[in-house]
């Protein structure tokens, strides 16, 4: 099993709508948890850190659910500029050494 | 804003050669790394730095890779005898704690 899964879509989805990831991991010793943004031919952006309380920057919600050993990220009123791959970044320690990306979620939204 | 940045933008080499990307970090963090990714492939974690020795390598990370940081700023990746497959973007990253990476542009290795 991968360490870090993500539905490599691509989703497709019109201008406005609401868009959702979701991204399983292995380990549960994992602690640290984001969402990083990587447009094509360019390098991955970090798009916001995930707490365990869930947290929202704008149009993004990010929720952890560690008994599923799952991450999710919603996207309200999707912008045409959201276009990108989607990126599930897991710390498997507390310590910074080792920190995994998951494979990708393609997003294209449409006018 | 500070930022990571990497060098060469592309570098082009023929198999067997060796190729040495370097990446300056930004100066007050902690934790330096190399990742890669094939053209279309996931990010893959090559190598993770700190306090002056590598912390964790993958699989990937043979005998052929080794990083230094030789002068307090630089961060090198060098590939003692690349081969065809070693053709990908290597992006260097820094963090100043636990898991929030910048990444620098990325240095385009294509290996002839």
């Amino acid at each position: 099993r991968k360490e870090v899964e993500q539905d490599p879509g691509p989703f497709n989805v019109p201008e406005g709508a609401t868009v959702a990831f979701n991204c399983t991991y292995s380990n549960s010793a994992s602690q640290s948890f984001f969402w990083y943004r990587q447009d094509c031919r360019k390098e991955p952006k970090l798009l916001m850190s995930v707490y365990s309380s869930g947290n929202e920057d704008g149009r993004f919600t990010a929720q952890l659910n560690r008994a599923s050993q799952y991450i999710s990220l919603l996207i309200r009123d999707s912008k045409l500029s959201d276009s990108a791959t989607y990126l599930c970044v897991v710390s498997r320690y507390s310590s910074a050494s080792k920190i995994i990306f998951g494979s990708g979620t393609r997003l294209s939204i449409r006018p | 804003e500070p930022e990571v940045t990497q060098t060469p933008s592309h570098q082009v080499t023929q198999m067997g050669q060796e190729v040495i990307l370097r990446c300056v970090p930004i100066s007050n963090h902690l934790y330096f790394y190399w990742y890669r990714q094939i053209l279309g492939q996931k990010v893959e974690f090559l190598v993770s730095f700190y306090n002056n020795e590598i912390s964790e390598k993958s699989e990937i990370f043979d005998d052929q890779f080794s990083v230094e940081r030789p002068d307090g700023s630089n961060f090198t990746l060098k590939i003692r005898s690349t081969k065809l497959e070693d053709s990908a973007m290597y992006f260097c990253a820094s963090c100043p704690s636990a898991g929030e990476l910048f990444f620098g542009e990325g240095s385009r290795l294509t290996v002839l």
